[in-house]
């Protein structure tokens, strides 16, 4: 099966500086990859698929990129409201794996 | 408004069974895949089972393979999942999703899941 690896597990940035996170697919998965928002308290919230398409109602304060193996999700301006867990997921065949999670928070 | 209205989760003993369900509106249930993802404590989240619109395609993790059953009913809109030989490790958050997809014969089934039930607990524990 193939595994997803997110880069960092954790940070903690200043409200307004560009974030990055990544993730590896451990083989090519194409464009095959979404990625979610996960607030405490919540429920898991869609925020792009197809690697770069963002969701319907999602803030252009988020972007993704990539294709193949190597993927970036960017917050381009961090709000307090963006603290979360963000997951990137494989879904062009199953099992459509989650990697482990990116816990973001402010400085 | 899509809604997702979950119901079945609780405390059952190692080795037991449950059924958790999931009641669908707001949109032509029989027309989307669903799923079940689950969250364990402190953990982040795991794909566990998926169906196909008409329910002719299931799909399961390894960790549930043998164990779990995934069904819809689309006359009632609800889907359903059933547990049975569980363990602690399946001691979670189960949520249910609506999902987006199709069929790429390169891929296979490709699904993604676009709007969440509000989870049910689940707890196994003597």
């Amino acid at each position: 099966d193939i595994q997803m690896t997110q880069s960092p597990s954790s940070l903690s940035a200043s409200v307004g500086d560009r974030v990055t996170i990544t993730c590896r697919a451990s083989q090519g998965i194409s464009n095959y990859l979404a990625w979610y928002q996960h607030k405490p308290g919540t429920v898991p919230k869609l925020l792009i698929y197809a690697a770069s398409t963002l969701q319907s109602g999602v803030t252009s304060r988020f972007s993704g990129s990539g294709s193949g193996t190597d993927f970036t999700l960017t917050i381009s301006s961090l709000q307090p409201e963006d603290v979360a867990t963000y997951y990137c997921q494989k879904f062009n065949s199953a099992p459509w794996t989650f990697g482990q999670g990116t816990k973001v928070e402010i400085k | 408004e899509v809604q997702l209205v979950q119901s079945g989760g609780g405390l059952v003993q190692p080795g037991g069974s449950l059924r958790l369900s999931c009641a669908a509106s707001g949109f032509t249930f029989s027309d989307y895949p669903m799923s079940w993802v689950r969250q364990t404590p402190g953990k982040g989240l795991e794909w566990v089972s998926a169906i196909s619109g008409s329910g002719g395609n299931t799909f399961f993790a390894d960790s549930v393979k043998g164990r779990f059953t995934i069904s819809r009913d689309n006359f009632k809109n609800t889907l359903f999942l059933q547990m049975s030989s569980l363990r602690a490790e399946d001691t979670a958050v189960y949520y249910c999703a609506k999902s987006l997809g199709g069929y790429d014969p390169l891929w296979n089934y490709y699904y993604y899941m676009d709007v969440w039930g509000k989870g049910t607990t689940v707890t196994v524990s003597s």
